[in-house]
């Protein structure tokens, strides 16, 4: 069965830099575009952005380029996003979830990384 | 930007009865629409697609309707599992957008 398993929570100071991975199995890893998206607490849901897994390009929407970057290992079937120049608003829950095949829909998700800033 | 609305932002209801939640774009999105559950502690679930196919393993009870800027969720006898926050979402403007949420309470 599909599974997206998302690494630990992570405690960092302002200005500093987190990297959430997101590893997969069940499927052909390379088949599928993943995308991450965030929640700050007690909020709704924020698009970061995708990667092509096969070819490894991404797109990010305005509000995160130049903070975010997104990566993949296709050896170990493993994305990664990475988060720079963090502040208190970051704190949030960040998931992976895979784009299904059919559609623009997600179809899959990671259990949630919760990232906290603190100082 | 594409802002979903969502309506109501809580919705009480009994089980066993009927729940319609609404999602409005400000611009049409075609049938570029899904939904989302989440319950408390958990990542979402994805209930709806294409604004109407029910994705793998949804219960007949969750319907979705509705094209262009309008859509609605509808929920026959709510069971108690279907208690949580539900989520539409587009995927047709750049960038995605998700709407704020409903949230389905016991009444």
């Amino acid at each position: 069965q599909v599974q997206l398993v998302q690494s630990g929570a992570e405690m960092k100071k302002p200005g500093a830099s987190v990297r959430v991975s997101c590893k997969t199995s069940g499927y052909t890893f390379t088949g599928y575009y993943f995308h991450w998206v965030r929640q700050a607490p007690g909020q709704g849901l924020q698009w970061m952005g995708y990667i092509n897994p096969n070819s490894g390009g991404t797109n990010y929407p305005q509000k995160f380029q130049g903070r975010v970057t997104m990566t993949r290992d296709t050896s170990i079937a493993t994305a990664y996003m990475e988060l720079t120049s963090l502040t208190s608003d970051d704190t949030a829950v960040y998931y992976c979830a895979r784009e299904g095949l059919s559609g623009s829909y997600f179809d899959y998700w990671g259990q949630g990384t919760l990232v906290t800033v603190s100082s | 930007e594409i802002v979903m609305t969502q309506s109501p932002a809580t919705l009480s209801v009994s089980p066993g009865e009927r729940a319609t939640l609404s999602c409005r774009a400000s611009q049409s999105v075609r049938m570029n629409l899904h939904w989302y559950q989440q319950k408390p502690g958990q990542a979402p679930r994805l209930l709806i697609y294409g604004a109407s196919t029910r994705a793998t393993g949804i219960p007949a009870r969750f319907s979705g309707s509705g094209s262009g800027t309008e859509f609605t969720l509808t929920i026959t006898s709510l069971q108690s599992e279907d208690f949580a926050v539900y989520y539409c979402h587009q995927f047709y403007g750049w960038p995605q957008t998700f709407g704020q949420g409903t949230k389905v309470e016991i009444k």
